[in-house]
């Protein structure tokens, strides 16, 4: 099936430093990944959607130079996190669409958790 | 604008219990359904999609159905076990490519 690895796990991180998420589809070619925050408890907030070689859409309310989305080549997205602050701490979780999507629907990854202190 | 609502918010069994999970969309034109389960601190981990022309799907234990017309979708579990404690996450989309619209949840918990 349709495989996507998150990347780190967990990471903790200074106030005013930036952090950046990988997000790769391991064996399918995901032309649009997506981007979620998930706060305790709560269901998750689509803050982005990427398409390969082309600028991410933003959700109203989310920061563009604030959360910087690559979507360089079909099987890898990143989410950076520029100046991070206590309040940025949260769940970001990355999927990906499949060109299987009949198949598989939407794949998701494993999940990143940002502490920043 | 399409509203998901899942009931109950939360639902706590005795382990080998058979439970029904409830979905509800306002809007009935989706491309497809897809349930989802979330372990806590964990990602998403797919577990049926239903396509618009389907009206069931089955893997193991676990029974999708879909009826469009009424904006209606349950998860049915048979012979739940405690492994099954987790969020339950319903989500439909309205066409092809296009996002997700994510429910708020089922919290189960199976009971030993």
């Amino acid at each position: 099936g349709a495989v996507v690895s998150q990347h780190p796990s967990w990471v903790i991180c200074k106030s005013g430093t930036s952090v950046k998420i990988e997000c790769r589809s391991l064996d399918f070619q995901a032309t649009t990944m997506f981007w979620y925050r998930q706060f305790p408890k709560q269901s998750l907030m689509l803050m982005a959607t990427s398409n390969e070689g082309s600028k991410a859409t933003y959700e109203q309310g989310v920061e563009k130079d604030k959360f910087l989305i690559n979507h360089a080549s079909l099987t890898l997205s990143t989410l950076t996190v520029t100046s991070a602050h206590p309040e940025d701490s949260s769940f970001y979780i990355c999927s990906a669409r499949t060109t299987e999507a009949n198949n598989y629907g939407y794949t998701f990854g494993s999940g990143t958790r940002l502490t920043v202190v | 604008k399409q509203e998901v609502t899942q009931i109950p918010a939360a639902l706590s069994v005795p382990e080998g219990e058979n439970l029904v999970l409830n979905c509800s969309f306002t809007d009935s034109a989706i491309y497809n359904l897809q349930w989802f389960r979330q372990d806590p601190g964990k990602g998403l981990t797919s577990l049926l999609l239903i396509q618009s022309s389907q009206r069931e799907q089955t893997s193991g234990r676990l029974n999708a159905s879909l009826d469009k017309s009424s904006g209606r979708s349950t998860l049915y579990i048979a012979a739940s076990q405690p492994g099954d404690s987790a969020t339950y996450l319903c989500a439909v989309i309205k066409t092809s490519g296009s996002r997700l619209t994510f429910g708020e949840g089922t919290q189960l918990t199976v009971n030993p």
